[in-house]
């Protein structure tokens, strides 16, 4: 069975553009969960889909935001790059709501130059 | 919403010793409590998780968590180490999203 898998895996990008992350989950999952893992500062939330809504946003800008297809596959959007924004950014799923028991991709290193 | 804090940022150890890392998390009420680790050049993976019943906890690889309410803390353990172990930990407790912890750096010294 595959894994969480995300794309891609590195991306360097420069100040004010945009990125675009995508993650697909393990087939039958229906939550999407988006991390940053900045050096130093843990696995900060970032986004949380369920069957395609928006179910749970974490202390990020605006310029963060994503959205969840059909196929309960993922995006994650970046405008207006910041430096601070370069990090590994992190996908699990898991198999419905809440349960907390999350499996994670590999992860997209995301740097800003 | 929940916060957690782990202890300890770097911890390193010789083979056979014995490891505990603490863990805590801010408020009461009914939680679900995780441990995760990353190994080197590999993903997050579960690692012990506490949804309700006996507060001690067994994981994989020999690691064992006690919940304790009274103090807001989820420990791990593991009674000998070894080089393997070498990896990050990370706390993490289930309240509307998983809130992780900074983590733990562990170094098992050969």
């Amino acid at each position: 069975e595959a894994g969480v898998t995300q794309s891609p895996t590195h991306l360097i990008k420069t100040r004010g553009q945009q990125a675009t992350l995508r993650c697909s989950p393990i087939s039958g999952h229906t939550s999407v969960y988006w991390y940053q893992q900045a050096l130093g500062l843990g696995l900060q939330f970032l986004l949380w889909y369920d069957e395609g809504e928006e179910r749970n946003r974490g202390n990020f800008p605006p310029r963060f935001s994503g959205r969840q297809f059909p196929n309960y596959s993922s995006e994650l959007n970046v405008n207006a790059l910041e430096l601070e924004d370069s990090a590994l950014y992190l996908c699990a799923s898991s198999l419905g709501q809440d349960t907390g028991e999350l499996f994670f991709g590999e992860g997209s290193r995301l740097t800003v130059l | 919403a929940q916060s957690v804090s782990q202890h300890n940022h770097h911890v390193i150890l010789s083979e056979a010793a014995s490891l505990e890392l603490g863990c805590n998390y801010s408020y009461g009420g009914t939680v679900n409590l995780f441990w995760y680790v990353q190994y080197p050049g590999q993903h997050l993976q579960l690692l012990l998780k506490y949804f309700s019943g006996d507060p001690l906890v067994k994981g994989i690889k020999g690691f064992e968590a006690e919940f304790i309410k009274s103090k807001f803390s989820f420990n791990l353990r593991k009674p000998s180490v070894q080089w393997s172990d070498t990896a990050e930990y990370f706390c993490a407790v289930n309240d509307y999203k998983l809130s992780f912890g900074a983590g733990t750096t562990v170094t098992v010294r050969a």
